[in-house]
């Protein structure tokens, strides 16, 4: 069964450092997401992108971070200058069509220090 | 604002017995619903989603219902494994948007 797959399992970085979080959609799925789920908090949207651009983004997606499709399969969420609060789990999604089901990957734990 | 670390509803049910999860909603334009299933440490994992023309949908031993007047769903999963343990969440998709909104959670414990 075909699934969304995201590296690195856990990523640790310094306060102000850069960071890219990379996932791979199912290859069939047209629209694409990121999440993050601070821990013991509720999973929180944050971008929504479709054939290469922003469709939807919340309001902790601030310039601070960046998506990008770089080729046919990779898809990621670049944070430019982290800060303690980032520390959560992203989660990256993809759904075939829009408002239908969106499938997870299994996330990057990132820990800014 | 949201205060740090929730505190998940828990419900505790004997292996084999059923289990109602419910949740909330609180946008009336929601008209799209997804239950989620996160064991931890891994993403939320699809378990059934069901529409707002629909008040019930069944799949393999779970079944959604869908009460629009009073902004309510509930997850039924009918005989309950161990592997049935975790956090289950509901998430809404208002009309117009694509992003999910997910609720708070519960969190389920199979007892053998």
């Amino acid at each position: 069964e075909p699934e969304v797959t995201q590296t690195p399992s856990h990523q640790v970085t310094q306060m102000g450092q850069e960071v890219i979080l990379r996932c791979v959609p199912i290859s069939n799925h047209l629209y694409f997401y990121w999440y993050r789920q601070i821990l013991g908090q509720k999973v929180e949207f944050l971008v929504s992108f479709y054939n290469n651009e922003i469709s939807e983004k919340s309001e902790i997606f601030d310039d601070q971070f960046s998506v990008e499709r770089p080729d046919g399969s990779n898809f990621t969420l670049k944070i430019r200058s982290t800060k303690l609060e980032d520390s959560a789990m992203y989660f990256c999604a993809s759904s075939e069509e829009v408002r239908s089901k969106q499938f997870f990957g299994p996330g990057t734990r990132l820990t800014v220090l | 604002g949201e205060s740090v670390g929730l505190h998940l509803p828990t419900l505790s049910v004997q292996e084999g017995d059923n289990s109602i999860i419910n949740c909330a909603y609180s946008n009336s334009a929601s008209d799209y619903f997804i239950w989620y299933k996160q064991e931890s440490g891994k993403g939320p994992q699809f378990i059934i989603d069901i529409r707002s023309n629909m008040d019930k949908r069944q799949g393999q031993r779970v079944t959604v219902l869908l009460n629009k007047t009073v902004k309510h769903l509930s997850l039924q999963i009918a005989a309950t494994q161990p592997g049935d343990s975790a956090v289950y969440f509901c998430a809404e998709n208002v009309q117009g948007a694509q992003k999910l909104v997910f609720g708070q959670g519960t969190r389920l414990t199979i007892n053998p």
